[in-house]
């Protein structure tokens, strides 16, 4: 069974810092990879789709990287800012569209 | 811009109440789902759709149903709502080619 591990669970930067946030998984069988942003009581908002014969996608100051093989993500966000905070989610599609879920990184960048 | 629309952000429902959350897409996506989210429990899937009239049971089915019968609709049913069903529910649609999922704005359930 696919397993989503995002770590740290929660991080609290200064305004302008660069940061990572890590996604993991336990079973390299991925069709793709997503990362959502989550604003308190909202619902979800795609970010990056990365497909898993990619190894990189980039918007704006985002930029999330896939090594497959190892059953990493990461999601660098360059020159955070106080509108970045909200909680981020990654998800593998396995099988027949399914999403598994990490629990989230819960991101607070500070003025 | 693809629109993924939920019918309630709120609902407050008695123990027992057969509860309809709907689920409208706009894009002509195939594929549907409905999750809930919990605290410490993270995304859950509890049935999805590839296409009308068709229905797989995802994780945690129990309790719930669903209907499609319209490409773009896609309804989740509590057939007798309990209070371990308070939840946020999330709607979810995505295609076949580019297989990018796109959210509801979320239901917040209350089951009292």
């Amino acid at each position: 069974k696919q397993e989503v591990t995002q770590i740290p669970a929660a991080l609290s930067v200064p305004e302008g810092e660069n940061l990572v946030l890590n996604c993991s998984f336990t079973d390299s069988a991925i069709y793709n990879l997503q990362w959502f942003r989550q604003d308190p009581g909202k619902g979800l908002t795609s970010l990056l789709l990365i497909q898993s014969s990619q190894r990189e996608q980039t918007s704006g100051r985002l930029n999330a990287s896939l090594d497959k093989s190892s059953g990493r993500s990461t999601l660098y966000i360059a020159a955070s800012q106080p509108g970045d905070s909200a909680t981020y989610l990654c998800a593998v599609e396995t099988s027949g569209s399914r999403l598994t879920f990490g629990e989230g990184t819960q991101l607070t960048v500070n003025p | 811009d693809v629109k993924v629309t939920q019918s309630s952000r709120y609902l407050v429902k008695r123990t027992g109440e057969k509860v309809f959350l709907e689920c409208v897409q706009d894009m002509d996506h195939e594929n549907m789902f409905w999750y809930r989210q919990d605290p410490g429990l993270g995304l859950r899937l509890i049935y999805f759709s590839y296409d009308v009239k068709m229905k797989e049971k995802g994780d945690i089915p129990e309790g719930y149903s669903v209907s499609r019968e319209k490409k773009e609709r896609f309804s989740l049913i509590l057939e007798s709502a309990s209070t371990n069903q308070t939840s946020m529910y999330l709607c979810a649609s995505s295609q076949d080619i580019l297989p990018e999922a796109f959210f509801g704005q979320g239901t917040r359930l209350t089951v009292v």
